[in-house]
């Protein structure tokens, strides 16, 4: 079967840097996506990896390495509005979405 | 620009009932979604369209109808409700197919909480 996990809940501190890792298997690859959702809200896009490296926008960074199945977001200078979910999803073969259940952030002054 | 908007915000039901929720999109796109989230699970696709007067069943599409008649808009109908369709729905669209300028990027509405009592 399809799976996508990552952490449940994560804590941080103002001001640090935070890593939120996420390991897939899934029936083919068709890019990953990371999407941040503040409670109640929708969840809006934050990056988009389909080769292997790392990609760098502002304060957040998203990692790919296909070979492993894994992916990591990088969240650096956090800042209290980064509290929120953060959701993992790869795109199959069949160019649909496969989601993990989301990262919990809780950032603490 | 609106982007995604859903109608309604909130609702609650009574085992049975019928309703209907609306998602209207301003952005022109092919591809539009219906998903719902619900505590500690990923969001699950219930079904989706990837154009005007076309549908499709997504991963939990049982209990629930759709219906594309206009591009902009998709509508999600719950026949006879159930407590456990109590959930956050959000509406997605993406512009269609992948390309250099779509990485197929959904773009989410504000979500539907429905309570089925």
């Amino acid at each position: 079967g399809q799976n996508i996990d990552q952490p449940t809940e994560m804590t941080a501190t103002e001001g640090a840097i935070v890593q939120i890792n996420c390991t897939y298997q899934t029936s083919g690859f068709n890019g990953l996506f990371w999407y941040q959702q503040h409670a109640g809200e929708a969840p809006t896009f934050l990056s988009y990896n389909v080769l292997d490296g790392l990609e760098e926008k502002g304060r957040f960074s998203s990692f790919l390495s296909r070979s492993k199945g894994y992916s990591y977001l990088l969240l650096k200078e956090l800042q209290m509005k980064d509290s929120a979910s953060y959701l993992c999803a790869v795109m199959d073969s069949n160019y649909q979405l496969i989601w993990g259940a989301g990262t919990k952030l809780i950032i603490k002054p | 620009n609106a982007g995604v908007t859903q109608t309604p915000k909130f609702r609650v039901l009574k085992t049975g009932q019928s309703m209907t929720l609306l998602c209207a999109q301003d952005m022109n796109h092919e591809y539009m979604y219906w998903y719902r989230q619900d505590p500690g699970m990923g969001l699950r696709l219930i079904h989706y369209s990837v154009g005007e007067g076309t549908t499709a069943k997504g991963e939990v599409p049982d209990g629930y109808n759709v219906s594309r008649l206009k591009k902009q808009n998709f509508l999600l109908g719950l026949e006879s409700a159930a407590p456990s369709q109590t959930s956050v729905y959000f509406c997605a669209s993406s512009p269609g197919d992948l390309g250099q300028e779509n990485t197929g990027e959904l773009f989410f509405g504000e979500g539907s909480r429905l309570t089925v009592l």
